[in-house]
């Protein structure tokens, strides 16, 4: 398996650009999870989904972050309009399902994100 | 959200020097707990998930106090390629990431 993997690796937008995230998570896996990483605020979740379905979105900043998982293979999280307090490494994971408890979670290589 | 709080260092320490990282979680309904790595720039990747009753893996020990709501970590023997952020999870679904305690293993 390839792992979980996430598009782009690198964007550099300017304030006011939309910008999508993408993310496939590992075959199989019915948890998909959404992060940011920050120097101030560590590994923050924003948004989890099950079985495609979004389950806690309360980290989601505000109205400007959206996620989708159309099907169990794709998600995205798209912020509309950016700004430059959005830059952060946005981490993408995967978890098998409840039967699985006390395994781990897969995280993709993440999408270095600046705002300028 | 319940947090899980630990150290932010850095420690620094020579090689073959013993660290040991702690963290506490404040969710006492948590039953997954692990130690993450994780090396500049790149994603975090399990070091090794944590049980009850203590485990090892090579140089690293961990172990799980649930009446205390306490983790640790112990590195013996420290090699330069230890360096990284350790990361202390904690929780069910989803899980609960530290801020992480940063290592650097001086030659």
């Amino acid at each position: 398996d390839a792992g979980v993997i996430q598009s782009p690796r690198h964007e550099v937008t300017e304030m006011g650009q939309e910008v999508t995230l993408r993310c496939k998570p590992i075959s199989g896996h019915d948890y998909l999870f959404w992060y940011r990483q920050t120097m101030m605020r560590g590994l923050e979740l924003l948004i989890y989904f099950n079985n495609n379905v979004p389950i806690d979105d309360s980290g989601m900043p505000e109205d400007r972050f959206s996620a989708k998982m159309p099907n169990a293979s794709f998600s995205t999280l798209k912020i509309q309009p950016s700004e430059p307090r959005d830059s952060a490494v946005y981490f993408c994971a995967s978890r098998p399902g409840q039967g699985a408890m006390g395994t781990e979670a897969f995280f993709g290589q993440g999408t270095r994100l600046t705002v300028v | 959200r319940k947090e899980v709080e630990q150290d932010p260092g850095p420690f620094n320490v020579p090689e073959g020097a013993t660290v040991a990282f702690n963290c506490t979680y404040s969710n006492s309904a948590s039953q997954s707990f692990f130690w993450y790595r994780q090396d500049c720039r790149k994603e975090p990747k399990l070091l090794m998930s944590v049980y009850s009753s203590g485990n090892e893996d090579g140089r690293f020990t961990a172990q799980l106090n649930r009446a205390s709501q306490y983790i640790s970590l112990l590195i013996r023997d420290s090699k330069l390629s230890d360096s990284a952020t350790y990361l202390c999870v904690a929780g069910n679904t989803p899980l609960v990431f530290g801020k992480g305690t940063r290592l650097s293993v001086i030659a």
